[in-house]
C-alpha cells in the first residue's frame, strides 16, 4: 500500500524566515496531496491541497510544489509567524476515490521570536 | 464551525472493555473516514464507510468494526481493548463518492481513548 514520509520531524525557524517541509510517496497511482496544520490540542485543518495534474500552487504564505517524476512534494511557507507554530501533515490519497488519505509522521514547526 | 461532532470527547476504559465511539458527519457528506491518532504520530486510516458499507480498510485486526447509519453519522468499535489502543480517534466527512474523486476532508475534534 501507499506509505508517505515526511521531513523533518521538527524544524524551528526565526519568525520572518521561510520553512521547507519534504514528503514522499510510494503510490505512483497517488493524485491528490494534501496538507494538514494542527494545533496542540485541536483537529487538523487543511491548509492547501494539490493534484496531480499541477506542479505548483499557491495562497498567500504557503505554497506547495509537486514532482510526479520524482514522487515528492513540498510545503512553503514564507514570512512566517508566531501563528504557523503547529504540526504539520503531508497526505497522499491512493485510489481512485481519493476518499483513503494517508498521512506522513508530522513535523513541529516552532517560530522564534 | 466544521460540522462534524464526535462524542464523547474523552473517555477511560479498562483493558479488555469494549467502546463505542461516535461522529455526526457534515450536512450533504455521505462518506465517513475514522482515523487512529497515538501521540506524536500522523492519523493512521482505520476504514471508511459510504452510503452504509465499508469502502475501505487499513492495516486494522477485525476488533475495529464500524457502522453506518442512513443520516450518514457514524460508530466506530472497539472490542477487547488493548493499552496500545490509547490514542485520539477522529472521524472525517466528505462529499466523495466511489466512482467519481471528491476530495474535501473535515475532521471533526476527535474522541481521546484512554485505556488503563
Amino acid at each position: 500500500g501507499e506509505n508517505v514520509e515526511q521531513h523533518p520531524s521538527t524544524l524551528s525557524v526565526q519568525e520572518g524566515d521561510s520553512a521547507v517541509i519534504k514528503c514522499t510517496y510510494s503510490d505512483s497511482a497517488s493524485n491528490y496531496f494534501p496538507w494538514y496544520k494542527q494545533e496542540l490540542g485541536k483537529r487538523p485543518q487543511l491548509i492547501i491541497d494539490i493534484r496531480s495534474n499541477v506542479g505548483e500552487k499557491k495562497d498567500q504564505r504557503i505554497a506547495v510544489t509537486l514532482n510526479k517524476t520524482a514522487k515528492h512534494f513540498s510545503l512553503h511557507i514564507t514570512e512566517t509567524q508566531p501563528e504557523d507554530s503547529a504540526v504539520y501533515f503531508c497526505a497522499a490519497s491512493v485510489d481512485s476515490s481519493a476518499s483513503k488519505i494517508i498521512f506522513g509522521s508530522g513535523t513541529r514547526l516552532s517560530i522564534r521570536p | 464551525e466544521t460540522g462534524v461532532t464526535q462524542s464523547p470527547t474523552h473517555l477511560i476504559k479498562t483493558r479488555g472493555q469494549q467502546v463505542t465511539l461516535r461522529c455526526s458527519s457534515q450536512s450533504g457528506h455521505n462518506t465517513v473516514s475514522w482515523y487512529q491518532q497515538a501521540l506524536g504520530q500522523g492519523p493512521q486510516f482505520i476504514f471508511q464507510y459510504y452510503r452504509e458499507e465499508e469502502n475501505g480498510r487499513g492495516n486494522f485486526p477485525p476488533r475495529f468494526s464500524g457502522l453506518q447509519f442512513p443520516n450518514y453519522s457514524s460508530e466506530l468499535n472497539v472490542n477487547a481493548l488493548e493499552l496500545d489502543d490509547s490514542a485520539l480517534y477522529l472521524c472525517a466527512s466528505s462529499p466523495g463518492t466511489v466512482q467519481k474523486a471528491r476530495y474535501g476532508y473535515t475532521f471533526g475534534s476527535g474522541t481521546r481513548l484512554t485505556v488503563v
